[in-house]
C-alpha cells in the first residue's frame, strides 16, 4: 500500500539553527500539507502546498517557515532560525484532491523536532 | 471560525466491549466533512471514518460506526467489540467542502486504552 514516508523520524537542533523536515508524498498525488502537535495539544495546520505554490497557510506559518518540492518527489519544510516552542511532531500528508472535495489525505509517521 | 471539541481526554473499554468517543464542532456552514483519525503508538494518522453532512445516514466501516447529529453539531464514533489493536489517540476533524479548502481543524484527541 502506497504511503507517506518522512525522514528524520526525530531530531534535535540547536536554537537558531536551520532545519529542514523531508516527506515523500504519495508518488500520484498533487496536495501536500505540514501539520504540527505540541505535546498534549491538538493537531494544527500549517501550510498547505499545489502546483508548486502554497495554497493556504496558517497564522503559526510565518517568515521563518517555507516549503518547497525540490524535486518532483520530496516535500520539504524548512524552519530558519528554530526557537524553543518550534519543539513538537510535524506530519506531512498528500492527498490527489483538495480535502474540501472529500478526498482521502494521507498521513507520514511525522518528525519529532526537539529545539534545545 | 471552525473549531472542534473532543470533551473526553482519556476513555478506556473491555476488550470486546463497546465505547464512543464524543465530538462537538462549531461551524457556520452547511456543507462539510467530519472525520475520526486514529493515531496509534506508531504515530502515523490513519483515517478511520468519513462522515459528509449533507448526507443523513451515519457512516460505518466494519466495528467502526458514527453517530451525526447534524443540529446539535455532534459526531461520536462507537466502536464494538474493542480489540487490543484498537488502542489509540482519535482525533475528530472537520472539513468545509469546497474545492479551494486545503486544511483540517482538528480537536485535541481522545486517548482510548483497551484493557484484557
Amino acid at each position: 500500500e502506497p504511503e507517506v514516508t518522512q525522514t528524520p523520524s526525530h531530531q534535535v537542533t540547536q536554537m537558531g539553527q536551520e532545519v529542514i523536515l523531508r516527506c515523500v508524498p504519495i508518488s500520484n498525488h498533487l496536495y501536500f500539507y505540514w501539520y504540527r502537535q505540541i505535546l498534549g495539544q491538538k493537531v494544527e495546520f500549517l501550510v498547505s502546498f499545489y502546483n508548486n505554490e502554497i495554497s493556504e497557510k496558517s497564522e503559526i506559518f510565518d517568515d521563518q517557515f517555507s516549503v518547497e518540492r525540490p524535486d518532483g518527489s520530496n516535500f520539504t519544510l524548512k524552519i530558519r532560525s528554530t526557537k524553543l516552542e518550534d519543539s513538537a511532531m510535524y506530519f506531512c500528508a498528500s492527498s490527489y484532491r483538495p480535502w474540501g472535495l472529500n478526498t482521502e489525505a494521507f498521513f507520514g509517521q511525522g518528525t519529532r523536532l526537539t529545539v534545545v | 471560525a471552525q473549531t472542534v471539541t473532543q470533551s473526553q481526554p482519556e476513555m478506556s473499554v473491555q476488550e470486546a466491549e463497546t465505547v464512543t468517543l464524543s465530538c462537538t464542532y462549531d461551524t457556520s456552514e452547511s456543507d462539510y466533512y467530519l472525520f475520526w483519525y486514529k493515531q496509534p503508538p506508531s504515530r502515523q494518522m490513519i483515517l478511520v471514518i468519513r462522515q459528509e453532512a449533507y448526507k443523513q445516514q451515519n457512516a460505518t466501516e466494519n466495528r467502526f460506526s458514527v453517530n451525526f447529529q447534524k443540529a446539535a453539531k455532534s459526531f461520536s464514533l462507537k466502536i464494538s467489540d474493542s480489540q487490543l489493536g484498537d488502542a489509540a489517540m482519535y482525533f475528530c476533524a472537520y472539513c468545509h467542502s469546497g474545492g479551494s479548502n486545503y486544511k483540517l481543524t482538528f480537536g485535541k484527541g481522545t486517548l482510548l486504552t483497551v484493557n484484557p
